[in-house]
């Protein structure tokens, strides 16, 4: 089973950025696409995009377009996802996922909260 | 991109059989057998049990199986068991290149 490693949770004031990091082990992380999923208190999942970490080829949600980047380093197998212009509505616990090769989410991340709060 | 729509919550007893909708349109659920599904437990990640409609992952159990009809996929979950009880989430690929989940079923496990 593949493991993907998340970043600490983070408190941010309104307004700001975040990034939250996700690294992958070294086969996984050049073959697969890097989804990025959100999920609010007690709300369900919420899909932001996806990354091709060998390529760096983005695709994002419409919701997020223009406040949302996702890349990648392939020297240390990490994807990170930025969020700008945080308000309250973006606090939320964030999951990197790997895509299974088949349209598929097979392996999660533990989550990252992101607090928004001033 | 609209959340493919999900009842709020079903129920069933133990042994007992329950079906899961999740409904989209001709451009996800419709438009591709790329549906698959995802169980939460509290304060855990998401699992996948199901992928491309109706395939298991390995290590999922038998009991879990999907089915797709137009734009309406099901989940359908035999022999409930106490340990089904948590929230699952369907998700499937659209036409913009895209993934939208459902809004989430609640599972009581009577």
């Amino acid at each position: 089973q593949v493991q993907l490693v998340q970043s600490g949770a983070e408190v941010k004031q309104p307004g700001a950025s975040v990034r939250v990091s996700c690294k992958t082990s070294r086969n996984s992380f050049i073959d697969f696409y890097i989804h990025w999923v959100r999920q609010a208190p007690g709300q369900g999942l919420e899909w932001l995009g996806r990354i091709i970490p060998k390529s760096g080829v983005t695709i994002y949600a419409e919701k997020f377009r223009g406040r949302v980047t996702m890349t990648s380093d392939s020297s240390i197998t990490t994807s990170y996802m930025d969020l700008s212009r945080l308000t309250s509505e973006d606090a939320a616990v964030y999951y990197c996922a790997k895509d299974g090769g088949r349209h598929d989410l097979d392996s999660w991340g533990r989550g990252t909260l992101v607090t928004v709060s001033s | 991109q609209s959340a493919l729509t999900q009842p709020v919550s079903v129920s069933g007893s133990p042994g007992q059989s329950i079906t899961i909708s999740c409904t989209g349109t001709s451009s996800d659920v419709g438009g591709f057998n790329l549906v698959s599904w995802y169980q939460q437990h509290p304060v855990k990640a998401p699992k996948l049990i199901l992928l491309q409609v109706n395939t298991r992952p390995s290590g999922i159990s038998g009991r879990f199986s999907g089915s797709k009809s137009g734009n309406t996929a099901s989940l359908t979950i035999s022999g409930l068991q106490a340990e089904d009880e948590a929230d699952y989430y369907c998700c499937s690929y659209s036409s913009s290149d895209t993934w939208v989940f459902g809004g989430g079923t609640k599972l009581t496990v009577l």
